[in-house]
């Protein structure tokens, strides 16, 4: 069975602090992990994945397999950062594990 | 290019009465996703199409819940007679292929009394 974590419900930080939004999970195999974002009155979308190792918007992550967690991380943060993060993981690329299981989000907001 | 479509975007119905959702994907994609999205919680697979297959169903409340994919391009998801617990956002989505990006629709908000 593959289970995503995210620990926290809420991180609120002023404009400028750095920004950590945990994730762990749970997979025996060697997943795809990614964030999805969902801004205030708009659509749940990719921000960024794993295998792709590049920066979205200041935002880094990266897989630590020892300690299963793909933690979103951003130096300084903006108050535009604010919104709804979610963590998702997909086991294998076809059958059973092959689909999105995704964590129960945190809200990320950032104050002026 | 214009994103996936969901209507009606809010219904509320009473509990025992039946409801349908409708998806419009991203023009030439093959996979279509169903979610659920209960207030607190990430989205839940319900339902993938590949074309106008089944692929994953397996979450999916099949005595209550069913979904087509005519044609390959729209479906619709029914929920028929629905409860109280299924008061959630219901989401779908898209891509090119499994393992692609995955775009999503605005969703239905669903409100059972």
């Amino acid at each position: 069975a593959q289970r995503v974590t995210q620990p926290e419900k809420l991180l609120s930080v002023f404009k400028g602090a750095p920004v950590e939004l945990k994730c762990n999970y749970s997979y025996s195999g060697s997943p795809e992990l990614f964030w999805y974002v969902q801004y205030s009155r708009q659509r749940l979308q990719l921000l960024l994945r794993h295998i792709s190792r590049e920066s979205i918007k200041g935002f880094t992550a990266d897989l630590n397999k020892g300690e299963t967690s793909f933690h979103l991380k951003k130096p300084f943060a903006q108050e535009e950062d604010s919104a709804m993060y979610y963590c998702a993981l997909r086991g294998e690329t076809t059958g059973a594990n092959s689909k999105l299981t995704f964590g129960k989000g945190i809200t990320l907001s950032v104050r002026p | 290019e214009a994103g996936v479509a969901q209507s009606p975007r809010y219904k509320i119905i009473e509990k025992r009465q039946s409801v349908a959702f409708w998806c419009n994907p991203i023009s030439g994609h093959a996979t279509l996703y169903w979610y659920q999205q209960i207030l607190g919680q990430g989205p839940k697979l319900l339902i993938q199409f590949q074309n106008n297959g089944v692929v994953d169903d397996s979450q999916l409340p099949k005595d209550r819940f069913s979904a087509e994919r005519l044609k390959g391009v729209d479906s619709t998801l029914k929920i028929q007679p629905a409860k109280l617990e299924d008061s959630a956002v219901y989401l779908c989505a898209s891509s090119g292929g499994h393992g692609y990006e995955q775009y999503f629709g605005p969703g239905t908000r669903l409100t059972v009394t």
